[in-house]
């Protein structure tokens, strides 16, 4: 009974390095949704996607790029790591019979930290 | 815009005590309001939703309910137990913006 998976864990990177975020989910979901969370200021929303092959922009989406080639599987990138992506990242599926209405389901988080 | 400002923790109560974390709400149009929680080294877990106004959303003896007059979604608790301690997330969602208060931590005392 997976859920959400989230990988990797934890990883540090070097200003400028580049990597990805995968997340996974296994419950069928059409929704999925990438967040940030920092001391203080609850979860933003970077990017979320409705479907297979779509993305759409959330609160705060600058410095960050994401896929969903298949639907069980939402990647977001940092192309060129910056300090204040020093964050914890958490994915969340729904659904997607609401944007408004549906319970979203989250994984367990990725701590980034770019030095 | 829509935002949400909740009370600042964190709050430290002893077993059996009544909690009251209070949320309030600015939206443009009428949005769905949920609290979730999050334990230590975990992702977040939805506690509780109401889709409209004077709905009460209920959960593991949570209640809060949507008060469209005063703004407000206010979680609350007959009875804490050691196992609530967590940091208490209010939200709300108005179709692809999504709104997340700061966070509240609460620690149950034996």
């Amino acid at each position: 009974n997976a859920g959400v998976t989230q990988t990797p864990k934890f990883r540090v990177l070097k200003t400028g390095q580049s990597m990805t975020l995968l997340c996974a989910q296994d419950m069928n979901h059409e929704y999925m949704y990438w967040y940030r969370q920092d001391p203080g200021m609850g979860l933003r929303l970077i990017h979320y996607s409705v479907g297979e092959g779509t993305t759409a922009k959330g609160e705060v989406p600058d410095g960050y790029n994401v896929s969903r080639l298949k639907k069980q599987n939402f990647l977001l990138g940092l192309e060129s790591a910056a300090p204040s992506q020093t964050s914890v990242y958490f994915c969340a599926s729904s659904p997607g019979t609401s944007l408004s209405t549906d319970t979203q389901y989250f994984g367990p988080g990725t701590r980034l930290t770019v030095l | 815009g829509n935002s949400v400002t909740q009370m600042e923790g964190p709050v430290t109560l002893s077993e059996e005590a009544f909690l009251t974390i209070n949320c309030t709400y600015t939206a443009t149009g009428y949005p769905s309001l949920f609290w979730y929680v999050q334990y230590p080294g975990e992702g977040l877990q939805l506690l509780l939703k109401a889709t409209k106004a004077d709905d009460k959303g209920s959960n593991k003896g949570f209640e809060a309910t949507y008060r469209k007059e005063t703004t407000s979604f206010h979680l609350e608790k007959g009875s804490v137990q050691v196992s609530d301690s967590a940091v208490y997330f209010c939200a709300l969602r108005y179709n692809n913006d999504m709104r997340f208060g700061a966070g509240t931590r609460l620690t149950v005392k034996p």
